[in-house]
């Protein structure tokens, strides 16, 4: 079956520093987000991608992030300088279509990300 | 804007101990309702969903019913099983026309079942 991918699951990183976190969605899907969840808290959406440019973001969507699809398969989420509280876990999810209420998001296992 | 509220978890229930987690919403317009599952380790999987007002989603013995006039979509099972132990996340996703369509999502409520 197949399923979104994401890579690295743990990755640590020191506050300023850029970070990458890579997803690979399911190749015939068309749209893709991004959602964090800071620990204990809800999940929120970041981002949501088609057509290579962006549909919409969310307020914490600033200008430190940013997504790219580099290769018509990876989805990448860019954290230019990090602080700690970017520390969270990140979903990357693919769908088929976009707006129709029946279309599922496939979520991927997440990213945990730690700003120390 | 939307919301999703759920009920504060841990729960924890004995097996074939019958299951109900509430979910109640606030959105304009139509929206989609969803419940996702969040097995250890792994990504958030649908469950189930339902796309208008009345409809019952099912699976694996989980249901829940859409309902308009008490802006609720209450996951239930008659059985739990310890296979559930699971985080559950109801969520919603607006109706209509317009580019992709973010999901929000409740906090998540722990399920633990014991033998």
């Amino acid at each position: 079956e197949p399923e979104v991918t994401q890579t690295p699951s743990h990755q640590v990183t020191q506050m300023g520093q850029e970070v990458i976190l890579r997803c690979v969605p399911i190749s015939n899907h068309l749209y893709f987000y991004w959602y964090r969840q800071i620990l204990g808290q809800k999940v929120e959406f970041l981002v949501s991608f088609y057509n290579n440019e962006i549909s919409e973001k969310s307020e914490i969507f600033d200008d430190q992030f940013s997504v790219e699809r580099p290769d018509g398969s990876n989805f990448t989420l860019k954290i230019r300088s990090t602080k700690l509280e970017d520390s969270a876990m990140y979903f990357c999810a693919s769908s088929l279509a976009g707006t129709s209420g029946g279309y599922e998001q496939f979520f991927g296992p997440g990213t945990r990300l730690t700003v120390l | 804007g939307n919301s999703v509220t759920q009920m504060e978890g841990p729960v924890t229930l004995s097996e074939e101990a019958f299951l109900t987690i509430n979910c109640t919403y606030t959105a304009t317009g139509y929206p989609s309702l969803f419940w996702y599952v969040q097995y250890p380790g792994e990504g958030l999987q649908l469950l189930l969903k339902a796309t208008k007002a009345d409809d019952k989603g099912s699976n694996k013995g989980f249901e829940a019913t859409y309902r308009k006039e008490t802006t609720s979509f209450h996951l239930e099972k008659g059985s739990v099983q310890v296979s559930d132990s699971a985080v559950y996340f109801c969520a919603l996703k607006k109706g209509g026309t317009g580019t992709a369509s973010k999901l929000t999502f409740g906090t998540g409520t722990r399920l633990q079942v014991t033998l």
